[in-house]
């Protein structure tokens, strides 16, 4: 299986901050990398694919690079909408598997 | 616009069976080169995928699960289900079914979960 770690676990930040998380990956994945964003009692929301590739409707302010094993998603000014738990997934092989995730809350 | 919503008991007594639906509206489940698949989330912790099945019938499980699930499509009622049997308490958590393309192995849309509690 691939392991997915994600740093840091939380992050505290303010409104027009710029937010980088990053997330690893136990083996080479190529670009197969998505990042999710999860509200609480809400479904994770895909916000990016294949390392890079904004999902329709998404904010430009997001924006996600990588590749192999080494990952980011930015967040270049933190809007007050934008404070959640953010989840990094392989999506290479069977076991698709997350990251532990990064919470992002206020400062 | 594609939409999932998952049913079932949202509470399980240890050792039983857990059985959940997921309701399609939007587009058929069996179209092709797309997965359907369960996914689920302890509360208060990460995500952990389940299983996937494809719209030709091929089914691919978490091992940490696979000898406890079942995944099945009932094309007839647009439906996926979910079985998750000697179930303990480690499987509380929300239960969310979600769909991807074939290729696109990013999970969207996902429906809203459903809590399933195991408790005596």
């Amino acid at each position: 299986d691939t392991q997915m770690t994600q740093s840091p676990s939380s992050v505290s930040a303010s409104v027009g901050d710029i937010v980088n998380i990053t997330c690893r990956a136990s083996q080479g994945i190529s670009r197969w990398l998505a990042w999710y964003q999860q509200k609480p009692g809400s479904a994770p929301k895909l916000l990016i694919y294949s390392a890079s590739t904004l999902q329709s409707g998404v904010p430009s302010r997001f924006s996600g690079s990588g590749s192999g094993t080494d990952f980011t998603l930015t967040i270049s000014s933190l809007q007050p909408e934008d404070f959640a738990t953010y989840y990094c997934q392989q999506a290479n092989s069977f076991p698709f598997t997350f990251g532990p995730g990064t919470k992002v809350d206020f400062k | 616009q594609v939409q999932l919503q998952e049913s079932g008991p949202g509470l399980v007594k240890p050792s039983e069976t857990l059985s959940l639906t997921c309701t399609v509206s939007g587009d058929s489940i069996s179209r092709s080169n797309y997965y359907s698949a369960w996914i689920r989330q302890p509360p208060g912790k990460g995500l952990e995928w389940i299983g996937s099945i494809y719209y030709s019938g091929n089914i691919y499980f978490n091992p940490s699960l696979k000898s406890r699930v079942t995944i099945s499509v009932d094309t007839s009622k647009n439906q996926l289900s979910l079985t998750l049997t000697s179930v303990t308490a480690a499987d509380t958590a929300v239960y969310f079914c979600a769909r991807y393309a074939s290729g696109k192995n990013w999970f969207d849309p996902w429906g809203q979960g459903t809590l399933v509690t195991v408790s005596s």
